[in-house]
Formats: structure tokens, sequence, C-alpha cells
């Protein structure tokens, strides 16, 4: 069985701190991709990025990192530098056949 | 943005009845998904469909079905609403080969009284 673990319910920063975001899976497959959505108070869900289970390099989009490192089976999402555009609900996901499935989501509150 | 639309945005209803929300896509991507969302518990897959009358079960299928009988719509039915099924409503298309990202429309909210 697959399953996505987000343990941080939610979290509340200041402005221009960093933060990150865990993300622990489980997954039989050897194949298999993982996911970070974004969901903002307007309720949409924003697809952030894509990682495949053989591509362990770290990733840096501007102020957004990503940290997949296998052997704890996890996929950290850190932001740099906060905004208060960056409050939102963020997702973790795995797909390892067809099917993607969610973790419960981490509230992110950052205050100006 | 890719072309889903969720119909109906809003929707409230009584225990006992019927419901179908539709999803329409205008990409001609292979896979369409229905998610819930739910408090606590993150979005959780209801049924996915991978072509035209092909679907399978997700994790919280009870209670609802699906149809797909033309590439650009799945309709997603709760026979008879429960008040447990009062949520938020998403659809989502995948590309070809269904392990690509995902693509959501703009959800439904279903209260069942």
């Amino acid at each position: 069985a697959q399953k996505v673990t987000q343990a941080q319910t939610e979290i509340s920063v200041v402005e221009k701190e960093d933060v990150t975001l865990d993300c622990v899976y489980e997954t039989r497959d050897t194949t298999y991709y993982l996911f970070w959505y974004k969901q903002p108070p307007s309720g949409e869900l924003v697809f952030l990025i894509r990682r495949n289970s053989f591509d362990e390099q770290n990733e840096i989009s501007g102020r957004y990192s990503w940290n997949f490192q296998k052997s704890t089976s996890s996929f950290n999402f850190t932001i740099t530098a906060s905004q208060v555009v960056d409050s939102a609900v963020y997702f973790c996901a795995l797909n390892g056949g067809f099917k993607t499935i969610f973790g419960a989501g981490t509230r992110l509150f950052v205050k100006a | 943005d890719a072309g889903i639309t969720q119909s109906p945005r809003h929707k409230v209803t009584e225990t006992g009845t019927p419901v179908t929300l539709r999803c329409h896509q205008t990409e001609n991507h292979r896979y369409m998904y229905w998610y819930r969302q739910d408090p606590g518990h993150g979005l959780r897959l209801i049924h996915y469909s991978y072509g035209v009358k092909d679907t399978d079960k997700g994790e919280v299928s009870d209670g609802y079905s699906v149809s797909r009988s033309k590439t650009e719509d799945f309709l997603l039915t709760l026979e008879s609403a429960t008040s447990s099924q009062t949520s938020v409503y998403f659809c989502a298309i995948s590309e070809s080969t269904g392990l690509e990202k995902l693509f959501f429309g703009s959800g439904t909210q279903l209260s069942v009284l």
C-alpha cells in the first residue's frame, strides 16, 4: 500500500523566515513519482514540482527548493525568505502507477 | 490553464437523494480522477478513469459510482447521498501515462443536509 505522511498540520512563520515542510512516503514500487501541490486561500490546486524515484538531485526554483532522500523516504520542501503570498496549504503526493495519493497537507501561515 | 470545468460549483441536497457531479475537459487527456477534500484528510481518491468506459476504484469509493462514456466527460454519482459525503469534490486530469502532474478543476462544494 502507498502512503504519504505530512506530520506538520500547521506552521506559522514571520515573513522572511525560512520554513521546511516535511513529507514522508511509503511505497513498494521501485519506480514512482513524487509531487508537491499548493492550495492558496482561493482554493485552486496548483502543481509545484514532480520528481521521479531515480533522480535524487535536489532542485531549486527561485525561493523554493526540494530535498529528495530515498534512504529516508522523504521529499521535503523548503521556502527561503517566506512571503505572505506563500500562505497556503501544501500537499505532498505520490504516484506509483496511474493513481496519485496525497498527504493530509500542511497549512502554512506567513505573517507580515 | 487546463480546460477543466466542474458543474455544479455548489450544491445543497438532502440525505437520501441522488446527486451527479460532472467534470468536462477540453484537453483530450486520457486519465480523469475524482477526489474529495476534507479537513485533516487532504485529498482522497474516489474513482479514476483510464479511458472511455474504463474506470477503477480509489481509496474511498464506497457510496460513489462513476461513468465515462466520452473522453471529455467524467461523471461522479452519489446514489443516495449521506451527510458524511458533505465535502469539496475536485476533478483532475492527467496526460497519456497517468504518471504526470494533475490539472485540477475548481471544485464542487457539496452539502448534504
